[in-house]
């Protein structure tokens, strides 16, 4: 198994769909966050999970509903998106109590089309 | 004010010459670390080489090392004997010791070419 799994890797959805998109940690890992990567832009936080208690929300918007049931498995629902809305997403996790010294591991991410 | 400033969008280095990619930061914190990933074509951010705040020596990871300054508070990547394999996004990243949000700051990343 890989440290961080994402399904799928690739999604293409409408805009009235409702999809989900899948992150897995394999390393005992007790924090996890969402990026969006956009096409020329840098990464941009979306969540951040901490002991699966939500600690960031960067403005996103409500069509966007993440959901972290434990500290291995970190969800991100979607619905109603729009077409800015395709992009790369990456799930990342990583230790906390280390302070600043421990790395974030990411998934290999979902490209996201919106239609 | 950006944590985190790339300011080379794009290099290009000949296969088996050393390259610098450039990265600043800015923090008030004593305690942080600062960290290089590489993104291929494929997406995946791989993480490449970790440098504390209060580490006195350099850190090397193989081919890659990172020339820390922390008084001009600058944490620039070298990679030696590029490869082909080298071409990819790379981004420059911190994480301050307050772990305030415990998140990462990431730069806009500098596309890298390697020429044959």
């Amino acid at each position: 198994e890989t440290g961080v799994t994402q399904t799928p890797r690739h999604l293409v959805m409408g805009m009235t769909n409702k999809k989900s998109l899948k992150c897995e940690q394999h390393l005992g890992h007790n924090a996890m966050y969402w990026y969006k990567q956009s096409a020329k832009k840098p990464l941009e936080l979306m969540f951040v999970y901490n002991f699966k208690e939500q600690t960031e929300n960067n403005s996103v918007p409500s069509r966007f509903s993440p959901e972290c049931p434990n500290s291995s498995h970190l969800f991100l629902h979607l619905h109603t998106l729009q077409p800015e809305d395709s992009a790369l997403y990456l799930c990342a996790s990583s230790q906390l109590g280390g302070g600043a010294t421990t790395e974030a591991f990411f998934g290999q991410g979902t490209r996201l089309t919106v239609v | 004010a950006q944590k985190i400033t790339q300011t080379q969008p794009g290099m290009f280095v000949q296969e088996k010459e050393a390259v610098t990619l450039d990265c600043t930061y800015d923090t008030s914190d004593q305690s942080y670390g600062l960290f290089w990933y590489k993104q291929p074509s494929s997406g995946e951010m791989i993480f490449l080489i970790y440098q504390g705040s209060y580490d006195e020596q350099n850190a090397t990871e193989g081919r890659y090392s990172l020339n820390f300054q922390k008084a001009r508070k600058s944490a620039n990547l070298v990679i030696s004997a590029s490869q082909l394999g080298d071409s990819a996004m790379y981004f420059c990243a911190m994480r301050e010791g307050r772990n305030t949000g415990n998140q990462f700051y990431f730069g806009t990343g500098t596309s890298l070419t390697v020429i044959p």
